[in-house]
């Protein structure tokens, strides 16, 4: 059971590139996030989707995109790389059993912008 | 917006003592989580509380959950090594949509000899 997985685990860009991070869930989970962290400050919901076609913004959207085609997967996509966006990102999927709502997280991206 | 502050941030203990970690919160919430997360590594879900008055054990660490005062807290027993990781709290805000959490900064942990 391979749970949420994300690629790549570690990506170096320059300024001003694209690029996408992938994540795919098999646990036919109806909610995905996406989550930052930076040292010191938890984890900061950057968007989430409540299923396919539906995404909304979370705490810190901006210069960031993302798209739900398919339950599975939900990738999240870096318009023009900026330093400020060096962190560790990480994706979560949630059931809701009795309204439990536990996430369960990818092993994370490590992403480092020059 | 939904705050979560915990404390404290920074927490070292030596083998066999007691503590606690809090976790307070903002607005009105009914679910609670905590996660656990080694260096380096994804966060792996430890407790999660559901409802006031909850109380979950694993091990040497008990979490519980009072609504009223949104708080929770995270009791460690007789730590061990083992323990050291950083924890963090996270609290679903009950107007909002399922699956949306909101994290506490964590609360880094060393358990020494």
């Amino acid at each position: 059971n391979a749970g949420v997985t994300q690629t790549p685990k570690f990506q170096v860009l320059k300024t001003g590139q694209s690029m996408t991070l992938q994540c795919a869930q098999d646990m036919n989970h109806e909610y995905m996030s996406w989550y930052r962290q930076d040292p010191g400050m938890g984890l900061r919901l950057i968007h989430y989707s409540v299923g396919a076609g539906i995404t909304d913004q979370g705490e810190v959207p901006n210069g960031y995109n993302v798209s739900r085609s398919t339950t599975e997967d939900f990738p999240l996509r870096l318009l023009s790389a900026a330093p400020s966006q060096t962190s560790v990102y990480f994706c979560a999927s949630s059931y809701s059993v009795t309204g439990s709502t536990e996430a369960f997280f990818g092993q994370g991206t490590r992403l480092t912008v020059v | 917006e939904l705050k979560v502050e915990q404390n404290p941030l920074f927490l070292s203990m030596q083998e066999g003592k007691n503590y606690t970690i809090y976790c307070n919160y903002s607005t009105t919430s009914d679910r609670l989580y905590w996660y656990r997360q080694d260096p380096g590594k994804s966060l792996e879900s430890l407790f999660v509380l559901l409802s006031n008055g909850a109380v979950k054990q694993e091990g040497r660490l008990m979490a519980s959950l009072d609504t009223k005062a949104r708080l929770s807290t995270l009791h460690i027993t007789a730590a061990v090594h083992d323990l050291s990781a950083t924890y963090f709290c996270a609290v679903a805000d009950r107007g909002s949509t399922l699956g949306r959490l909101y994290f506490g900064r964590g609360t880094q942990l060393t358990v020494w000899p």
